[in-house]
Parts: C-alpha cells; sequence; structure tokens
C-alpha cells in the first residue's frame, strides 16, 4: 500500500507555455501532499503544501502565481507551472501524508526549451 | 530552522562490506526522522521510520538508529550489494510542522562488485 503517481513522467515544453503536473495517491487517501523540487545534484526542497479543500502554503521565496497548487480531491493534487521559463527546468517530486511518514511519487522531469 | 547534514557526501565500497551512513540535524525536537533511497532520475522510496521514541528500526539488512538527544541517525547496511547504489537521504519530520520534512543532501552510495 501507500502508492504514489505522478503524471506525467517526463515533459519538454516551450518557453512561455503552461505546464500541469498530477500527483496521486493510489491506495489511500491524502489530505496533505507536498510538491517537492530537486536541482540536479541537490537534495529536495519544499516548494508548498497541499491541503485539499485549502489554500497551498508556500515556502518562502516560492512565487504563488507562479506554481498553482491545486487540491481538489483527496487522491489528487496538481501543480501548474505557469508561463514556464528555462530556469524552471527541474526535477518536481510530490509526496503524500500517511501518518507517521510521506510516501514519494517517482518525480517529472520538466525542460523548459 | 532545522539543518540536516550527512556524512559522508559519497562512499565507494566493494561487495560484502558492511557500511554506515551518517546524519545529524540540529533541532533535536522531532517528530520522526525517515531515510530514503533515491535512484537516479527517480523518485524516493522510503527504508526506514523512526519515530522519535524509539531508537532503532530494522527491515532486511537495514538498520538506522536514532540518538536524538544529540542529533543523530546512523543508517547500517550489511554486507553490501551492487544493487544498494543509490543515493541515500536523511529527512527529519519537525515536531511543531507535522509532515514537514527538513532533506540532508544525500550520501551517493556505489558498490562495486
Amino acid at each position: 500500500g501507500a502508492v504514489v503517481s505522478q503524471h506525467p513522467s517526463r515533459v519538454i515544453c516551450k518557453s512561455g507555455t503552461s505546464v500541469k503536473i498530477e500527483c496521486r495517491s493510489l491506495d489511500f487517501q491524502a489530505t496533505t501532499m507536498f510538491w517537492y523540487r530537486q536541482f540536479p545534484k541537490q537534495s529536495l526542497m519544499l516548494m508548498a503544501t497541499s491541503n485539499e479543500g485549502s489554500k497551498a502554503t508556500y515556502e518562502q521565496g516560492v512565487e504563488k502565481d507562479k506554481f498553482l497548487i491545486n487540491h481538489a480531491s483527496l487522491t489528487l493534487s496538481t501543480l501548474t507551472v505557469t508561463s514556464a521559463h528555462p530556469e524552471d527546468s527541474s526535477f518536481y517530486i510530490c509526496s503524500a501524508q500517511r501518518s507517521p511518514g510521506q510516501f514519494f511519487g517517482p518525480g517529472t522531469r520538466l525542460t523548459v526549451l | 530552522k532545522q539543518e540536516v547534514t550527512q556524512i559522508p557526501a559519497a562512499l565507494s565500497v566493494p561487495e560484502g562490506e558492511n557500511l554506515v551512513l551518517n546524519c545529524s540535524f540540529t533541532d533535536s525536537a522531532i517528530y520522526n526522522l525517515q531515510w530514503f533511497r533515491q535512484d537516479p532520475g527517480k523518485g524516493l522510496t522510503s527504508l526506514l521510520l523512526i519515530q522519535s521514541s524509539q531508537r532503532e528500526q530494522t527491515s532486511g539488512r537495514l538498520n538506522a538508529s536514532l540518538d536524538k538527544s544529540s542529533g543523530r541517525s546512523t543508517l547500517y547496511i550489511a554486507a553490501s550489494q551492487p544493487g544498494d547504489s543509490a543515493t541515500y537521504l536523511c529527512a527529519v519530520n519537525g515536531g511543531t510542522s507535522y509532515g514537514n520534512l527538513t532533506f540532508g543532501q544525500g550520501t551517493i552510495l556505489t558498490v562495486h562488485p
């Protein structure tokens, strides 16, 4: 149990376009999900905490208007990177809270040309 | 602010060796600590979770210990195998922010035949 999926696994887009990434908890309900960003050879940095039915909580330095998070159900959270630029290219990983720990998705590799 | 440090940054060992990965954290007020494994370009796989009230957890060839008062955790891998090659991440769940993980930079482990 405690499987988390992400879609897509890899996406390449042109600068200025928007990209949506989905995070699903497949066999459990998660009122809280988290979005992380990982640059090459670096550790994970928390971007925001997504709570079902309420607004996401963003970490300092993360632009909420650029990284739109929607947690519309207990099994789905989405991250939309709006007006993507090359510097947004990164590995985005979500996790879902299932007490007492977090379970992570396989990640999404975003490349902005 | 919680800070998590992992030593060594990289480790290369021959197959069959027992090895120890170290993790230290600055704020001992934690809820739990998790060890993860990450393969290149992939998400995180949870290996072991230790609650703040526990001193160790074991799973197969893996054993994780926690000394909360000194802010340290170790991951012991017995009889290492080439398939153990990956990045190992330590993450601390802060006591006042349930579910909010702070990650170390990771230890890159290479086990050669």
